[in-house]
């Protein structure tokens, strides 16, 4: 089941802009991830948020977490060509040795030089 | 640094072989996974394991089983091969030492044809 659902399912920009991308779930999670995957390639994990958390900052990503309205946004600014690449966002469930994570469909952001 | 290590990048099969996908990982990880990412469907989990010789079925266990005899190495295993299992196969490792994020290896293309 599919737990994430990323908007849009793709973006494309010019090198310099910010590019936003917005992840909804539908059930109470313990923390939020983000994910890069460049074409054909396995993912990069890029950013966690905890369920506690309203804001996180990592060099040029800004991650946002709304438990109330149980979506999260990942911006990236001053997008650069090798930010081309999906962004899948995954949300956690169980615990322990039932602990996994569930990823939406992704955005596809291509960034033009 | 940490490496998640899929023994094959690109692999083509007939329907009804038996196929067997290779994970290892080099980081003492307890929770394995595999995923397997299929355009439009985003990435799914086929099964999980949180210790040596314990498995647990994800979203889509139908059609595989998997094996854990050693902490570092996961395998997934196609009984029976079908052209639906033609797909991109990733594999996973975590710890709750790392905040619980996922590294990935760089997938197994598999066609079964």
């Amino acid at each position: 089941s599919q737990q994430g659902e990323e908007d849009p399912q793709a973006l494309s920009i010019q090198e310099g802009e910010n590019a936003t991308m917005n992840c909804s779930y539908k059930t109470s999670i313990n923390n939020l991830q983000w994910y890069r995957q460049n074409s054909g390639r396995g993912l990069v994990h890029l950013i966690l948020i905890r369920s506690n958390e309203r804001e996180k900052h990592s060099g040029r990503l800004r991650v946002t977490l709304d438990t109330s309205k149980k979506s999260s946004s990942l911006l990236i600014t001053a997008s650069r060509a090798a930010d081309t690449a999906s962004y899948f966002c995954a949300t956690d469930s169980g615990g322990g040795s039932n602990y996994k994570l569930t990823f939406g469909k992704g955005t596809l952001l291509t960034v033009n030089p | 640094d940490v490496k998640v290590t899929q023994s094959s990048r690109y692999l083509v099969k007939r329907t009804g072989e038996k196929v067997f996908l290779e994970c290892v990982q080099d980081m003492d990880h307890e929770n394995m996974f595999w995923y397997r990412q299929d355009p439009g469907l985003g990435l799914r989990l086929i099964y999980f394991s949180y210790d040596v010789k314990m498995k647990e079925k994800g979203d889509i266990p139908e059609g595989y089983s998997v094996s854990r005899e050693k902490k570092e190495r996961f395998s997934l295993i196609l009984e029976s091969a079908s052209t639906n299992q033609t797909s991109m196969y990733l594999c996973a490792s975590s710890f709750i030492g790392t905040g619980w994020k996922l590294f990935f290896g760089s997938g197994t293309q598999l066609s079964v044809l």
